[in-house]
């Protein structure tokens, strides 16, 4: 099974703090994804790539950067931190087929206070 | 932006009964759907996938899609407690097979 790593697992920081959290997948995956998961919204996409390089944005992208550095990493910058952005963040990976699956990390959780 | 609904919110069925769980898209261009399964604490694993119209079925999971009606519906027959989990449907179109849209799930409990 596809092999996704996330850190750091808990955080916690204060509004307009600056928040990077890192993901790493060893799967020589082409797609790799933010998500962050809340009660009441399930997962919602923050911003996506398809390769070292490439960004795009995904459907909830405000107050979020994202920087792919190389096929194994991808990065999701939190700059201004607020209250709002506490939530349960997901990485996943999948490869480069329209139907394959999506291998999620085990998330970190981010608090702002 | 695509919606996807997933009914209901929330189900207890007891052990060794049948779950069914419903999801439908809004938008008319979604072809792939999929249902995946977070228990508590976890992250979500792929359960399965659905791209005709039809059914499919993995051991004491079946799962059914209509086209015409961007419905699916995911039914565990035998229920364990082990299938008490969150389970969240995703939805996308051809060609953009990769972006995904997630339902708010359904809790399912099952009661040993």
């Amino acid at each position: 099974e596809a092999a996704v790593t996330q850190s750091p697992r808990n955080k916690v920081t204060v509004t307009g703090g600056n928040v990077t959290l890192s993901c790493r997948q060893t799967n020589s995956h082409n797609y790799m994804y933010w998500y962050r998961q809340d009660t009441g919204h399930g997962l919602r996409l923050i911003h996506y790539s398809y390769g070292a390089g490439n960004l795009q944005i995904g459907d909830v992208p405000d107050g979020y950067k994202a920087t792919r550095t190389t096929q194994e990493d991808f990065f999701l910058l939190l700059e201004l931190a607020s209250p709002s952005q506490t939530s349960l963040y997901f990485c996943a990976s999948s490869d480069q087929g329209d139907q394959d699956t999506q291998y999620f990390g085990p998330g970190t959780r981010l608090l702002v206070l | 932006q695509q919606k996807v609904q997933q009914s209901p919110e929330s189900l207890i069925v007891p052990e060794g009964g049948m779950a069914s769980l419903n999801c439908t898209s809004s938008d008319r261009n979604v072809d792939y759907f999929w249902w995946y399964r977070q228990h508590s604490g976890k992250s979500p694993k792929m359960l399965m996938s659905i791209f005709s119209n039809g059914e499919k079925e993995e051991g004491r999971f079946t799962v059914h899609l209509n086209k015409a009606s961007l419905h699916t519906s995911l039914h565990i027959r035998d229920s364990q407690p082990s299938d008490s989990a969150l389970y969240l449907c995703a939805a996308s179109i051809g060609g953009l097979g990769y972006k995904l849209t997630f339902g708010t799930g359904t809790s399912l409990l099952v009661d040993p």
